[in-house]
C-alpha cells in the first residue's frame, strides 16, 4: 500500500483532458513538502515531468501542468496524444518515514 | 552532457549480495545526492534510500535497513547500491537518480539495472 494514493488507471480520447490525482497525508504533501510527477514509459528510465507542484522542466510541453491543495496534488493533461499513454507518479517527502514516497501509479491510456 | 550511466543486469542466488554501480557525468557531482529507486514486476516506483555525494551521509527507508549499503567514489563520480541477503522479491530494475537539494526532485535517472535473483 503505497503512502501517496493515485487511481490505478486513467483514460481519455486523442484531444481530450484527464487528470490524475494524488492523496496523500499531514506528514507529506499537507506538511508543504513539495510533489513531483514523472512519466515512466516501459525499459526507460523515468522522466520529470513536474517539479516543486507546477513547475515543468525544459522540454516538456506546456499540456503538462500541476497543481497542489491541502493534502491533494493534481497532474493534468490537455490535448492528449498517443504519445503519452505510459505510466504516471507522484513522489514526495514524508516526514513520518523520514524518506521519499511514491504513489502507486496511474496508467493513462490514450483511446 | 548530463547522465547516469548504470553497470549491467545481474542474476544472484537467493542469500547472495549485488552491488549495483551508477556513473554520474555533466554536473557537479558533490553538489547533488543520489537516490535509489526499485520497480518490481508489476509494481511501482519503491524508494530505497539516499547517499549525499558530497559527504557519503546516507538515509536508509527503513524496509532495507540492515540490507542496503549505499557509497559513493567522488573521484571516479561513481555512486553504488549494495544489497544484501537477496531474496525472490528483489527481482526488480534498480534505478539510481540524482537528487536535488532539499526535499526534492529526481531529475536525470540512471537507465536501471535489472537484478534477478533466481536459484
Amino acid at each position: 500500500q503505497s503512502v501517496l494514493t493515485q487511481p490505478p488507471s486513467v483514460s481519455g480520447a486523442p484531444g481530450q483532458r484527464v487528470t490524475i490525482s494524488c492523496t496523500g497525508r499531514n506528514s507529506n504533501i499537507g506538511s508543504n513538502y513539495d510533489v513531483h510527477w514523472y512519466q515512466h514509459l516501459p525499459g526507460t528510465a523515468p522522466k520529470l515531468i513536474i517539479s516543486g507542484n507546477n513547475h515543468r522542466p525544459s522540454g516538456v510541453p506546456d499540456r503538462f501542468s500541476g497543481s497542489k491543495s491541502g493534502t491533494s496534488a493534481s497532474l493534468a493533461i490537455t490535448g492528449l496524444q498517443a504519445e503519452d499513454e505510459a505510466d504516471y507518479y507522484c513522489q514526495s517527502y514524508d516526514s513520518n518515514v523520514s524518506g521519499w514516497v511514491f504513489g502507486g501509479g496511474t496508467k493513462l491510456t490514450v483511446l | 552532457q548530463l547522465q547516469l550511466v548504470q553497470s549491467g543486469a545481474e542474476v544472484k542466488k537467493p542469500g547472495a549480495s549485488v552491488k549495483v554501480s551508477c556513473e554520474a557525468s555533466g554536473y557537479q557531482f558533490t553538489s547533488y545526492g543520489i537516490s535509489w529507486v526499485r520497480q518490481a514486476p508489476g509494481q511501482g516506483l519503491e524508494w530505497m534510500g539516499w547517499i549525499s555525494a558530497y559527504n557519503g551521509n546516507t538515509k536508509y527507508a527503513q524496509k532495507f535497513q540492515g540490507r542496503v549499503i549505499m557509497t559513493r567514489d567522488t573521484s571516479t563520480t561513481t555512486a553504488y547500491m549494495e544489497l544484501t541477503s537477496l531474496r525472490f522479491d528483489d527481482t526488480a530494475i534498480y534505478y539510481c537518480a540524482r537528487a536535488m537539494t532539499g526535499y526534492n526532485w529526481f531529475d536525470p535517472w540512471g537507465q536501471g539495472t535489472l537484478v534477478t535473483v533466481s536459484s
